[in-house]
């Protein structure tokens, strides 16, 4: 039962540099999220995914950048890093109006 | 606009003591509340909602809440810990069953001593 899968689950940049931080489910949901975890703060919405070929921002999407693959994957691509968004990155899953999110294990990101 | 406050860091209890993590909510409707458990290295786990009904929810792992709209809380219980309970929890408030609008506490990191 996989779930939510992430990769990578840590990831050390250099400030400038891009990456992907890359999400997959298999339970057939249509929403997806990316949230950023830091210490005190709680999780905070990056962007969701209601559906395949939609996406919209969260609460802090300065810096990033999302795509929706398909069903099934979705995407968070930091095109040029900056030391405030080192931090714990999770995706997650959700059938619409059930409330419940399926997380990932989270991926460890710190930019120097 | 919707918030949650966790009035505690940290806490810590003794295994087989009981439990009680405090939520507070501000939102002006009738709010739908979540428990989210986090086991150190892992994501998060849903423990409980609330949506409606009856104002006392049993979650997993023996884990119960009680809604109580005049105190605006959602407290976590439990009456027996046990070692494998160490794990930061967070309280959740949405305005609907949309994990969309979902607003997350600050979380509490729950201690065992054995």
């Amino acid at each position: 039962n996989a779930g939510v899968t992430q990769t990578p689950k840590f990831q050390v940049l250099k400030t400038g540099q891009s990456m992907t931080l890359q999400c997959a489910q298999d339970m057939n949901h249509n929403s997806m999220y990316w949230y950023r975890q830091d210490p005190g703060m709680g999780l905070r919405l990056i962007y969701y995914s209601a559906s395949e070929g939609t996406t919209d921002k969260g609460e802090v999407p300065n810096g990033y950048n999302v795509s929706r693959l398909n069903k099934r994957e979705f995407s968070l691509r930091l095109e040029s890093a900056a030391p405030s968004q080192t931090s714990v990155y999770f995706c997650a899953s959700s059938e619409e109006g059930r409330g419940e999110l399926f997380f990932g294990e989270g991926s460890r990101l710190t930019v120097l | 606009a919707q918030s949650v406050t966790q009035p505690d860091i940290h806490i810590t209890v003794s295994e087989g003591a009981s439990l009680e993590l405090r939520c507070n909510y501000s939102y002006g409707a009738t709010p739908y509340l979540f428990w989210y458990v986090q086991s150190p290295g892992q994501g998060l786990q849903l423990l409980l909602k609330y949506f409606s009904g009856d104002t006392l929810v049993q979650g997993i792992k023996g884990f119960e809440a009680e809604f109580k709209r005049s105190q605006s809380s959602f407290n976590l219980r439990k009456p027996s810990v046990h070692w494998s309970d160490a794990a930061e929890y967070f309280c959740a408030v949405g305005a609907s069953g949309s994990a969309r609008q979902l607003t997350f506490g600050s979380g509490t990191q729950l201690t065992v001593l054995p």
